[in-house]
């Protein structure tokens, strides 16, 4: 979907290393969103943002970090990648918080040795 | 907190045959119910979705999903399956501004 796009879509990274995942919305939504899907789990709330500067915990928030300084940006960063973080990440957007449902990124394939 | 049950991680049908792919929630209060689907390396992809309006929900594709409250179910259908729509399907459930999401149902559409 143009409306919001990840990046990196691929990135292997070493186990220690502080790790940045960008997702960059055109949509002016206020709700961002980022999940990670690993088999057998569906997706997991790691962190969203109802707003600049406003952000708030998911289910698995433990070990990553997230800023939204604009609108259009919403940034995740593990700050010391672990083998337990190995999993594609998901961005997504809504307008309002959960009547509509979703838009989601193309996805971020993270790899962590 | 709300939660999917997704029965069945992997459903595989006949080309033209009955897609049936079922869907259980909890929720303490009315819910919104979505369906999304994902293409190999592609992200989610909304459905359909229930929002309390018409228990029966027709979304794109011709899939449709029907809201039974008795049976706290939103199985997701289609009459007649086609190769394209060999996907995994998510049920999601959301609540007081929390949703979550089935751990997913892989179908294979065989010719």
């Amino acid at each position: 979907d143009a409306g919001i796009t990840q990046s990196p879509r691929h990135k292997v990274t070493e186990t220690g290393t502080p790790v940045t995942l960008r997702c960059h919305q055109t949509e002016n939504h206020r709700y961002m969103y980022w999940y990670r899907q690993d088999p057998g789990h569906g997706l997991r709330l790691i962190h969203y943002s109802y707003g600049v500067k406003d952000t708030d915990k998911g289910e698995v928030s433990d070990g990553y970090s997230v800023s939204r300084s604009k609108t259009e940006d919403f940034l995740l960063t593990l700050e010391s990648a672990t083998s337990s973080q190995t999993s594609v990440y998901f961005c997504a957007i809504s307008e309002v918080r959960d009547r509509d449902g979703y838009t989601f990124g193309s996805g971020t394939r993270l790899t962590v040795v | 907190a709300q939660s999917v049950t997704q029965l069945g991680s992997h459903v595989s049908v006949s080309e033209g045959a009955l897609v049936l792919l079922r869907c259980n929630y909890s929720s303490s209060v009315p819910p919104y119910l979505f369906w999304y689907v994902q293409y190999p390396n592609q992200g989610l992809q909304l459905l359909l979705k229930y929002t309390s309006a018409a228990t029966l929900v027709k979304g794109i594709n011709g899939f449709e999903a029907e809201f039974k409250k008795s049976e706290t179910s939103f199985h997701l259908t289609k009459p007649s399956a086609h190769m394209r729509d060999a996907a995994e399907y998510f049920c999601a459930v959301s609540d007081n501004n929390d949703m979550r999401f089935g751990a997913g149902t892989r179908l294979t559409v065989k010719p």
